[in-house]
């Protein structure tokens, strides 16, 4: 199994650009997430779909659009980037609801985005 | 809000020895915590997770303790070998909440 699979793996934007990033799991997982990592501040939830149908925001949605496409994918959409966005991005998914003892997150191998 | 703090300076130890990482974390406790391992360049690997009403968790050479008290888990490692250099992550889930929040995570170097 492929597991998390995240597209591009780099990005070079201008400001002002839009773009999507994509993100596709093959384990029927039910939760997805989005997930930012800059240096010194950790990964930062962006949006998740806890299931097919349903989008919250996380800590820092700001300038983020996402769509949950189906049960196996969940996009991330920059509709004017800024040089803030410059960072790696994450997709994650975990079978939620089915085993609630450990709720652990399979991670893609990121998508580094430089906007200048 | 919830806040997580790890170490953000580097652990360097001498192979064999026992690594010992720190999580603290601040406000309510979590529901459970679970650690990762990311090596540079990839993404994070689940490693172990602990709920509240456990005091500790072993798997192999990994243990994890969780003082509800404190606001602290400690992550070990022991026999450790150069393999199990990585930035080692820890984050906390809510009851009822998808939401797994992260720390910023703790380097380590095994010197051979």
């Amino acid at each position: 199994n492929a597991g998390v699979t995240q597209t591009p793996k780099f990005q070079v934007l201008k400001t002002g650009q839009s773009m999507t990033l994509q993100c596709a799991q093959d384990m029927n997982h039910n939760s997805m997430y989005w997930y930012r990592q800059d240096p010194g501040m950790g990964l930062r939830l962006i949006y998740y779909s806890a299931s097919e149908g349903t989008t919250d925001k996380g800590e820092v949605p700001n300038g983020y659009n996402v769509s949950r496409l189906n049960k196996r994918e969940f996009s991330l959409r920059l509709e004017s980037a800024a040089p803030s966005q410059t960072s790696v991005y994450f997709c994650a998914s975990s079978l939620r609801g089915q085993n609630l003892n450990t709720g652990e997150l399979f991670f893609g191998e990121g998508s580094r985005l430089t906007v200048l | 809000s919830q806040k997580i703090e790890q170490n953000s300076e580097a652990l360097n130890i001498q192979e064999g020895k026992t690594a010992t990482l720190t999580c603290n974390y601040t406000n309510y406790s979590p529901a459970y915590l679970q650690w990762y391992r990311q090596d540079p360049g990839r993404g994070p690997v689940f490693l172990l997770l602990i709920r509240e009403n456990e005091k500790e968790k072993r798997k192999e050479r990994l243990k994890v303790t969780f003082d509800t008290t404190l606001k602290q888990s400690l992550f070990h490692i022991t026999a450790s070998q150069p393999a199990d250099s990585a930035t080692y992550l820890c984050a906390l889930r809510m009851d009822s909440s998808y939401k797994l929040i992260f720390g910023s995570g703790t380097r380590l170097l095994v010197r051979p």
